[in-house]
């Protein structure tokens, strides 16, 4: 089945600053990959996604780039705010029809006022 | 439009004991998966429910079992807890024929298993 490893577990930015999250997969049959946000006691709430007919896809502070060859995507968040501050989790699909995600371990996020 | 909710927040356990969650799923949305989400983890696909029928199955064992209603609110029914079944359980719903892939999920059930 799929794998998708997530780094880093934690990281920490000044405000303003930008932020960058990165996952690998396994499965090459994978082809959707969205970026989910988790706040204390919430569930998770997507943010931004992307489709393997895609590299690159960007929505106002937030974009994310894949790179179907090397079986990577990343998030980028850039002018943090301490708003973002949440655990950031990044997942893959074989396909948007089959909602069955599996997510990496997540990437807790502080921005720092 | 009313969001997923789930029930119950919150509940505690001892093992060998059995368990059932509740979902009511997002209005208009046929699609409910459930998933499980152990402290500090990401969140693992347990099923998928797509008219009142399992389509989808994640690595757990049949002591994981789930219902879907004609209104597509749906159970999650767990039998002999262990104690490594602590962890959040998450109800996600969605429209199968959206080409958007986007889960909705609900605030989630907390379950300790002592």
């Amino acid at each position: 089945g799929e794998n998708v490893e997530q780094h880093p577990s934690t990281l920490s930015v000044q405000e303003g600053d930008s932020a960058v999250i990165k996952c690998t997969y396994s499965d090459s049959a994978s082809n959707y990959f969205p970026w989910y946000k988790q706040e204390l006691g919430k569930g998770p709430q997507l943010i931004i996604d992307i489709r393997s007919n895609v590299g690159e896809k960007k929505d106002q502070r937030i974009a994310v780039t894949l790179n179907k060859t090397a079986k990577h995507f990343s998030l980028h968040i850039t002018e943090t705010q301490p708003e973002d501050s949440a655990v950031y989790f990044c997942a893959a699909s074989e396909g948007a029809g089959s909602y069955q995600l599996t997510f990496g371990k997540g990437t807790k996020l502080s921005v720092i006022p | 439009e009313t969001g997923v909710t789930q029930s119950p927040t919150h509940l505690i356990k001892t093992r060998g004991q059995q368990v059932t969650l509740r979902c009511s799923s997002q209005s208009g949305h046929n699609t409910v998966s459930w998933y499980q989400q152990a402290l500090g983890q990401g969140p693992q696909f347990i099923f998928q429910y797509y008219r009142e029928e399992e389509n989808g199955r994640g690595n757990f064992p049949p002591r994981f079992s789930g219902l879907q209603f004609p209104n597509y609110s749906s159970e999650l029914n767990v039998n002999a807890l262990e104690l490594d079944d602590s962890a959040l359980y998450l109800c996600a719903s969605s429209f199968r024929t959206g080409n958007t892939g986007e889960l909705f999920f609900g605030e989630g059930s907390r379950l300790t298993v002592l």
